[in-house]
């Protein structure tokens, strides 16, 4: 069956400009998580939803990121005044209670902020 | 805070033998410990996971073992094969009663010699 999947694969920015990540969950999955993988590391955690609504969101850096899952299922990763520090992979996850909550990652977005 | 500690951060082997990957956490509440496998340009991929009240689970030529008491978790390949060529990240959950919210070690890349 379809995986998680995330777009763009790629996105290339500008300093200062503003960024969206959309993230597509396995169908039914009511979790969905957002990461920060730098070069060399492992995954961060960022925010994490259960439905609609946002059960952590204590990974978020600052206020330049938020995120949103309005209907609980697609989410959007948004990021205000991108700063060069800001370029990683952004991966997703998704999970359901009755697959063990193991978390399904999609391939991920690289963001570079030139 | 709460962290994950990997060992060794890069690891070659020779096709046929064996490969240990070592973790330490912090949080003692820590009940879920999943292993992920992430191959270039993909997400991370579970493995094996083990929970707590276990102190060992194998899945064919992988193994993973957890000692509560030390905090320090490991993982066994046996027999490696080309395609285990990849980056290994440990992780554990956070928070009692918790294991939707995982930290991840900073990975170890595993090369495998012909």
């Amino acid at each position: 069956g379809a995986g998680v999947s995330q777009t763009p694969s790629n996105k290339v920015t500008e300093k200062g400009k503003y960024v969206e990540l959309r993230c597509d969950p396995i169908s039914g999955h009511t979790a969905l998580y957002w990461y920060r993988q730098s070069l060399g590391q492992g995954p961060e955690f960022l925010i994490y939803f259960q439905g609609t609504g946002a059960a952590d969101d204590s990974g978020l850096p600052n206020d330049r990121f938020f995120a949103v899952r309005p209907e609980g299922s697609v989410s959007t990763l948004k990021i205000q005044r991108t700063e060069r520090g800001d370029s990683a992979v952004y991966l997703c996850a998704s999970s359901s209670t009755w697959s063990g909550n193991e978390q399904f990652f999609g391939p991920g977005t690289r963001l570079t902020v030139l | 805070g709460e962290n994950v500690e990997q060992h060794p951060s890069t690891l070659s082997v020779q096709e046929g033998d064996s490969a240990v990957i070592k973790c330490t956490y912090s949080d003692s509440a820590s009940n879920y410990f999943p292993w992920y496998k992430q191959e270039l340009g993909k997400g991370p991929q579970l493995i094996i996971d083990i929970r707590s009240n276990v102190g060992e689970k194998k899945d064919q030529r992988i193994a993973v073992t957890l000692n509560k008491t030390a905090k320090h978790f490991s993982l066994h390949i046996t027999e490696t094969q080309p395609e285990d060529s990849a980056v290994y990240f440990c992780a554990a959950s956070i928070g009692v009663g918790r294991d939707d919210k995982i930290i991840f070690g900073k990975g170890t890349r595993l090369h495998i010699l012909p």
